[in-house]
């Protein structure tokens, strides 16, 4: 199984930082990454896929990089409600895996 | 609009069953490969299978091999998840959510989780 480390699992940030999640896949997944943010309580919502590209709705604030092992979603400015937990995933070979979560806080 | 909508929240005792639905409801179901994603509490998510709904072929993690089955029903365009010899760590929100495939969008939209808990 591919095997997704984020970092870091947790950070805490302010209104209008720029914040940077980093995902490593064990090994190389091309594009096949997805990312989600989640808030208590509810289900993920898709940020991010294929690497780069934008979710429909999805504010430009948020934006995705990387390709082969490893990526980053960077969040331009934070705003309240972008604290949340965020996840990465790869779509590349099943078992699909996620990665272990990062807990934006204030 | 697209929906994807569960069944009600279930209790149960170890080594019973579990089915959980998903509804489709506002594209062409049998687009889109119907995936199952858990989570425990207060921990991450956890990818369990996909079924294709135009043929009923599925993939299963390892992790759930021997004890899940997801089927379908097109005439009600409906997916279920069945979980067979529960225990306390299958305790979890089990959620639909669907993908089309190539570089479509992954999991664009999801159903709003089924709590199953499993106690003695």
């Amino acid at each position: 199984d591919i095997q997704m480390t984020q970092s870091p699992s947790s950070l805490s940030a302010s209104v209008g930082d720029r914040v940077t999640i980093t995902c490593r896949a064990s090994q190389g997944i091309s594009n096949y990454l997805a990312w989600f943010q989640q808030k208590p309580g509810k289900a993920p919502k898709s940020l991010i896929y294929a690497a780069s590209s934008l979710q429909s709705g999805v504010p430009s604030k948020f934006s995705g990089s990387g390709s082969g092992t490893d990526f980053t979603l960077t969040i331009s400015s934070l705003q309240p409600e972008d604290f949340a937990t965020y996840y990465c995933q790869q779509y590349n070979s099943y078992p699909w895996t996620f990665g272990q979560g990062t807990r934006v806080e204030i | 609009q697209v929906q994807l909508v569960q069944s009600g929240a279930e209790v149960k005792r170890p080594g019973a069953s579990v089915r959980v639905s998903c509804k489709a409801s506002g594209y062409t179901f049998t687009n889109y490969y119907l995936h199952w994603v858990r989570q425990a509490p207060g921990q991450g998510l956890e990818w369990m299978g996909v079924i294709d709904p135009t043929s009923g072929s599925t993939t299963y993690a390892q992790t759930f091999q021997g004890r899940v089955t997801m089927t379908r029903d097109t005439s009600t365009r409906t997916v279920y998840m069945e979980l067979s010899s529960l225990r306390s760590e299958d305790t979890a929100v089990y959620y639909c959510t669907r993908y089309y495939g190539g570089d479509s969008p992954l999991f664009d939209y999801w159903g709003q989780g089924t709590l199953v808990t499993v106690y003695s």
